[in-house]
């Protein structure tokens, strides 16, 4: 089954403005991770953040994690068309599960030049 | 170049039939994963692998079945029972040190359409 539930299912923008995707899980986690997938692609691997970590960026992206609200966003900046992708946060419970993730239903990015 | 490859692209399934798909990985990873997705959907994990010769079920394992004899390897059958076989199924693989035994390497996926 999910853990993880994405929001807003859907977002469009302008290029140049900023983009933030919500996500909720329901257990307790050992990381949680973003992932990319363009339209009829595999899945690219974006960042990942420990559950002892409340923020962490790279590039254009910055994530952040609220173990207490068991919760996390992805916010992308300066947005470009090439970000036009769907957007998946990915939930990694660690122990005898090692490296399974649950995936939630992701977030469809469109940016407008 | 390292990576996964899955083949074929697209495949398609007549009824009653089973059909396999191949994952591929170069990256010497230990653990591998088949997922399949749906339209407007998130990943849903079908089996998994951490080592050679041993496999777990995952949340949506019926109608599926999966052998692993080299590490290298992780061919996916979807059988005759499975009665809604039409998806995207994505093969993904995992390392062992620090953050690559946490993250996962996605292949470009195989669409399966029914006849």
């Amino acid at each position: 089954s999910q853990q993880g539930e994405e929001d807003p299912q859907a977002l469009s923008i302008q290029e140049g403005e900023n983009a933030t995707m919500n996500c909720s899980y329901k257990t307790s986690i050992n990381n949680l991770q973003w992932y990319r997938q363009n339209s009829g692609r595999g899945l690219v691997h974006l960042i990942l953040i420990r559950s002892n970590e409340r923020e962490k960026h790279s590039g254009r992206l910055r994530v952040t994690l609220d173990t207490s609200k068991k919760s996390s966003s992805l916010l992308i900046t300066a947005s470009r068309a090439a970000d036009t992708a769907s957007y998946f946060c990915a939930s990694n419970a660690g122990g005898t599960s090692y490296g399974k993730l649950t995936f939630g239903q992701g977030t469809i990015l469109t940016v407008h030049p | 170049d390292g990576g996964i490859t899955q083949s074929p692209k697209y495949l398609f399934r007549k009824e009653g039939q089973n059909v396999t798909l191949s994952c591929e990985q170069n990256l010497n990873h230990d653990a591998m994963y088949w997922y399949r997705q749906d339209p407007g959907q998130g990943l849903r994990l079908i089996y998994y692998s951490q080592i050679v010769n041993d496999f777990q079920k995952g949340d949506i394992a019926e109608g599926y079945s999966v052998s692993r004899e080299k590490k290298e390897s992780f061919p996916l059958t979807v059988t005759s029972a499975q009665k809604n076989p039409t998806a995207f199924y994505l093969c993904a693989s995992s390392g062992r040190q620090g953050e690559t035994q946490e993250t996962q390497y996605f292949g470009p996926g195989t669409r399966l359409l029914v006849l």
